[in-house]
């Protein structure tokens, strides 16, 4: 199993709809993180915690919100979703001063 | 100075080439620098890391020259299954807490 878990892989969806992705890991690290990346442009961070209790704005957080249910688990949900949010969407988490972990991607199409 | 510029490419290059990267960044106050690769639709993967003057793993060299404020990656005998976007990653100016801004990445085609 893979340490870093998205789900959905693929999704298409429609404006307007509510959309939640999914992500869980399995290292036991505090810190995950949540980031787009759109073709032409480099990863960009949405949202980040470094622990349950913890939650972060990155820099691109308008239209997403998160929930880091518990140390292995932080959604993203797209609460009315936008054709400007279709975009391939990674979780990451990392331990303080190491490196991060991706998963292997979410990629969403908004209609 | 933006955060992060990497060469825009594509870099085309034969096998058993020679090919070099470069990446600007902007924070001065930044230790510590990455390479992540990424295959098409992949995720990113940490290729090196670069916290004093460079850092060699077989075939791959990173070089960090602070007073330009630039890192660069070199590749030796490039193979086939080098071909990928790698991407420059530098923690965030600014940023109270661990933050890394990534490149845009520079593609690399390794070709027969």
């Amino acid at each position: 199993d893979a340490d870093v878990t998205q789900t959905p892989r693929n999704r298409i969806t429609k404006t307007g709809k509510r959309i939640m992705l999914e992500c869980s890991q399995t290292k036991g690290h505090d810190r995950m993180y949540w980031y787009r990346q759109d073709p032409g442009l480099g990863l960009r961070l949405i949202y980040y915690s470094f622990d349950v209790k913890d939650i972060n704005k990155g820099e691109i957080s308008d239209g997403y919100s998160v929930s880091r249910q518990a140390q292995a688990k932080f959604s993203l949900s797209l609460e009315s979703a936008i054709p400007n949010q279709t975009a391939l969407y990674f979780c990451a988490t990392s331990e303080p001063g190491t490196v991060l972990t991706f998963g292997a991607g979410s990629r969403l199409t908004v209609l | 100075r933006k955060e992060v510029e990497q060469d825009p490419g594509p870099f085309n290059v034969p096998e058993g080439a020679t090919v070099a990267f470069n990446c600007t960044y902007s924070n001065s106050a930044s230790q510590s620098f990455f390479w992540y690769r990424q295959d098409c639709r992949k995720e990113p993967k940490l290729l090196m890391s670069v916290y004093s003057s460079g850092n060699e793993d077989g075939r791959f060299t990173a070089q960090l020259n602070r007073a330009s404020q630039y890192i660069s990656l070199l590749i030796r005998d490039s193979k086939l299954s080098d071909s990928a976007t790698y991407l420059c990653v530098v923690p965030r100016a600014g940023a109270g807490s661990y933050q890394l801004t990534f490149g845009k990445g520079t593609k690399l085609s390794v070709i027969p």
